[in-house]
């Protein structure tokens, strides 16, 4: 099955600076790839995804690429802020599954 | 509107007893899905309900674990003869589907289940 494999664990940035998020999945034929920030003890929350059929994708600061053909993909954060600081996880959906296969998580620290 | 809500926030319980989690989707959400995340760890799938079909289990660690969905609406998942090892954050999460599988997730708070 599927196996999505997440780095770094953890990562401290000053703020201002980029975060770079990377994660590797196994599943080829895998078409969706989102990601979830998870602030301490709240629930996961969407912040961008991706699909299979395209290259990278912007929201103001936040982007993810996906390069299909090393079936890896990357969560980019530019001009970090003390509220980014927060538990990222990357996942992929596998093909014809509903569920989400999540990383281990990377704990990022935003210091002012 | 109301997002994914489940009870209870918190439940302590001893070794080899059973436990029930309640989840309450999004009104309107036809697929529900449950995962467990242990302290540090990523979210780990369980199992997924979508309308009358029939759930994917496929990611229930043994037959302690089940889980019943009645229709579109609330969700419970039982775990029976608790071990230690259950301990952990129970998560539930509903998405429309519609041009799947590119469905958002919307994650429930949580239940924190710890076995003494």
């Amino acid at each position: 099955g599927e196996n999505v494999e997440q780095h770094p664990s953890t990562l401290s940035v000053q703020e201002g600076d980029s975060a770079v998020i990377k994660c590797t999945y196994s599943d080829s034929a895998s078409n969706y790839f989102p990601w979830y920030k998870q602030e301490l003890g709240k629930r996961p929350q969407l912040i961008i995804d991706i699909r299979s059929n395209v290259g990278e994708k912007k929201d103001q600061r936040i982007a993810v690429t996906l390069n299909k053909t090393a079936k890896h993909f990357s969560l980019h954060i530019t001009e970090t802020q003390p509220e980014d600081s927060a538990v990222y996880f990357c996942a992929a959906r596998p093909p014809g599954f509903q569920k989400l296969v999540f990383g281990t998580g990377t704990r990022l620290l935003v210091s002012p | 509107g109301a997002g994914v809500s489940q009870s209870p926030s918190n439940k302590v319980t001893e070794k080899g007893k059973d436990v029930e989690l309640r989840c309450d989707p999004i009104s309107g959400h036809t697929a529900l899905y449950w995962y467990r995340q242990r302290l540090g760890q990523g979210l780990e799938f369980l199992i997924y309900f979508q309308g009358n079909s029939a759930p994917d289990k496929s990611g229930l660690p043994s037959d302690r674990f089940s889980a019943e969905r009645t229709g579109e609406s609330v969700s419970t998942l039982t775990i029976q003869r608790t071990q230690q090892e259950d301990s952990a954050v129970y998560l539930c999460a509903s998405s429309l589907l519609v041009a799947p599988p590119y469905n958002e997730q919307f994650f429930g708070p949580g239940t924190r289940l710890t076995v003494l």
